[in-house]
């Protein structure tokens, strides 16, 4: 059982440059998350989505797209980078749904620089 | 606006003394509060959580107390040990989201833990 896996480990962008930081999971859950990491902020929801087909703008969204076309996969794409995209990416994933709270399960992060 | 505060950056703990990581919130509408360790180089891993209906939760050598009134939770590891040295986030969820099958999660800042041999 892998959990949350997140690829790839390191990646370094130039400005405008285009990429999909790629998040599959292999527990079943429909709640899947993108959270960025920074110095002193700690993590910050980017975009989120409640199931496939489903996904919804986070805390900070600008500069990012998501689509969640099966269960297993929620891919984040860049579509211009810039530096202020320089950050650690961690996927997450939790069971979701209306059953109540459950903790989430977060991959190893993507860390991104863009120079 | 930071709505979950982790207001010190670091704590240093002798092994086998108790550690107290402190967290404080704005937002009335949060009722769910979890407790995350990070080491470096991973990603957060789930330590504990508390429900606005209790005030104490305990699991083995970690403890966290709610004060909803002072809106101020904390987080008692006792005792110490030098495996507990990371990062911890303390984060909060709320029930208006839970309902929209969307759970959440909104982190303070972290607060790096090193315990002393």
């Amino acid at each position: 059982n892998a959990g949350v896996t997140q690829t790839p480990k390191f990646q370094v962008l130039k400005t405008g440059q285009s990429m999909t930081l790629q998040c599959a999971q292999d527990m079943n859950h429909e709640y899947m998350s993108w959270y960025r990491q920074d110095p002193g902020m700690g993590l910050r929801l980017i975009h989120y989505s409640v199931g496939a087909g489903i996904t919804d703008q986070g805390e900070v969204p600008n500069g990012y797209n998501v689509s969640r076309s099966t269960t297993e996969d929620f891919p984040l794409r860049l579509l211009s980078a810039a530096p202020s995209q320089t950050s650690v990416y961690f996927c997450a994933s939790t069971q979701g749904g209306l059953g109540g709270y459950t903790e989430a399960f977060f991959g190893q992060g993507t860390r991104l620089t863009v120079v | 606006d930071q709505q979950v505060k982790q207001n010190s950056p670091s704590l240093s703990v002798q092994e086998g003394r108790i550690s107290i990581l402190n967290c404080d919130y704005t937002n009335s509408m949060f009722d769910y509060f979890l407790w995350y360790k990070k080491y470096p180089a991973e990603g957060p891993t789930f330590l504990i959580s508390i429900s606005s209906i209790k005030d104490k939760n305990e699991d083995g050598r970690f403890t966290v107390f709610l004060n909803k009134s002072a809106k101020h939770l904390s987080l008692h590891i006792v005792p110490s040990q030098p495996g507990d040295s990371a990062v911890y986030f303390c984060a909060a969820s709320a029930r208006f989201w839970l309902d929209q099958g969307a759970q959440k999660l909104v982190f303070g800042q972290g607060t790096r833990l090193t315990i002393n041999p």
